[in-house]
């Protein structure tokens, strides 16, 4: 399977704190990126990172990418209750353009 | 700017019938769209690849004559579950792909799913 592994599978954080999560991929990649999925609705795109980056931010959103162990992390600072969602990275290979490949998601709880 | 509108955003059917979904992209013309199923508290895993004015991909393992899908215009897709059946019941969310250039250039737009409840 092509498909990526996350973790860890589900975070719960108080209010406040960072929740770091991380994704493994198995193929060389164009670019990352990054979506948020509450629960039963569709996909948000947070951040897409290329793979000639290493690091990008975005609000309180900080992505890192390392193609050489083919791993990406999201950071969210500063975490919110509106963060609980579930989050899936999603790599796209070195061929069809935007034929992404999702992992398995990290459930992120965040409480007041 | 680029939304992407799937319809409907559920449905209910008996076992047998047929169900059509429908993905716009209401406000860029997406060559391409993609057809997701996603299991309760699963990834998204591809069904296959909306080519408009041509044959869909479909991914491996995804049956053709189950899952009928056309790309008849540049902002409309549409995936039709033939005599459903209740292991069909799942969440389906399309995608369309921002082919405009520029920074956003191969970021997918996703529509809001449609969740399909066979009886």
């Amino acid at each position: 399977s092509q498909q990526g592994e996350e973790d860890p599978q589900a975070l719960s954080i108080q209010e406040g704190e960072n929740a770091t999560m991380n994704c493994s991929y198995k193929t060389s990649i164009n670019n990352l990126q990054w979506y948020r999925q509450n629960s039963g609705r569709g996909l948000v795109h947070l951040i897409l990172i290329r793979s000639n980056e290493r690091e990008k931010h975005s609000g309180r959103l900080r992505v890192t990418l390392d193609t050489s162990k083919k791993s990406s992390s999201l950071l969210i600072t500063a975490s919110r209750a509106a963060d609980t969602a579930s989050y899936f990275c999603a790599t796209d290979g070195t061929g069809t353009a935007s034929k992404l490949t999702f992992g398995t998601g990290t459930r992120l709880q965040v409480t007041l | 700017g680029a939304v992407v509108s799937q319809h409907p955003s559920w449905v209910i059917c008996k076992s047998g019938t047929s169900v059509k979904i429908e993905c716009r992209s209401l406000d860029f013309q997406a060559t391409t769209m993609f057809w997701y199923r996603q299991f309760p508290k699963q990834s998204l895993m591809l069904m296959a690849t909306s080519n408009e004015g041509s044959k869909a991909t479909y991914e491996q393992g995804v049956e053709k004559d189950k899952f009928l899908i056309n790309h008849a215009s540049l902002t409309l897709s549409t995936l039709t579950v033939t005599s459903a059946h209740p292991e069909d019941s799942s969440f389906y969310i399309c995608s369309a792909s921002h082919l405009a250039g520029g920074p956003r250039i191969g970021e997918l737009f996703f529509g809001e799913g449609s969740r399909l409840t066979v009886l």
